[in-house]
């Protein structure tokens, strides 16, 4: 089956530990997204990549760094220097520019805090 | 930077009622896209609406886009336990190449 698989599917984390958040995808998108949703709350974006080797801040990106080496990975870390980490993680892509196009999205990572 | 706002955060009807949720930017649209995302899930795209004016159906659902294409809306008729979740819709931003996401409206149907 073509689509996003995120892992793991809950995280906890413990004070000053860097933790990586998985995102694969086989639907051969080029954009690929990551996304924070608090409870309540609508989708903040964190980061995004258009390309391989690129990729650029979105709304929220501070204690957070990624990397898209592979067309179908882009992962997310989770840095110390995001004091409030817990929430819930969401990795999307798109064929096209992500703003024309739908975004099909990963089953989500819960991240929480020791 | 542009801003989409949705109303009601929260909205509980009775099974059978209708149900409307409203979106609105601060800046026109070239696009605007609904999601929903059901309890414990993730987001999953509903629609998308281009033209000034436009109304589609989906069974019970009905999506309008303004005719100044910075407003939206979402109407369930007949709500079902099945429609429970919230519902989020978003537009791009001025580069295009992302989205910016309403804070969502949260159904639920009492039985």
């Amino acid at each position: 089956d073509g689509g996003i698989t995120q892992s793991p599917k809950y995280l906890f984390r413990k004070e000053g530990q860097n933790v990586t958040l998985s995102c694969e995808q086989n639907l051969n998108h080029d954009a690929m997204y990551w996304y924070r949703q608090d409870p309540g709350q609508g989708l903040r974006l964190i980061y995004y990549s258009q390309i391989v080797n690129d990729f650029q801040k979105g709304d929220i990106a501070e204690g957070y760094s990624v990397s898209r080496e592979k067309k179908e990975s882009f992962p997310l870390t989770v840095t110390s220097a995001q004091k409030n980490p817990t929430a819930f993680y969401l990795c999307a892509s798109t064929a096209g520019q992500g703003g024309l196009e739908k975004l099909f999205f990963g089953s989500g990572t819960q991240l929480s805090v020791l | 930077g542009q801003q989409v706002m949705q109303i009601p955060q929260y909205q509980h009807v009775q099974e059978g009622e209708d149900f409307t949720t409203y979106c609105n930017s601060s800046t026109t649209l070239s696009n605007i896209q609904w999601y929903k995302q059901r309890p414990g899930g993730h987001p999953v795209f509903l629609i998308q609406l281009v033209k000034s004016g436009e109304v589609k159906k989906q069974k019970r659902l009905t999506f309008q886009f303004g005719e100044a294409k910075k407003n939206s809306s979402l109407h369930i008729t007949a709500t079902q336990t099945t429609d429970v979740g919230t519902y989020f819709c978003a537009g791009p931003g001025t580069s295009g190449s992302r989205l910016t996401f309403g804070e969502g409206t949260q159904l639920t149907v009492n039985p």
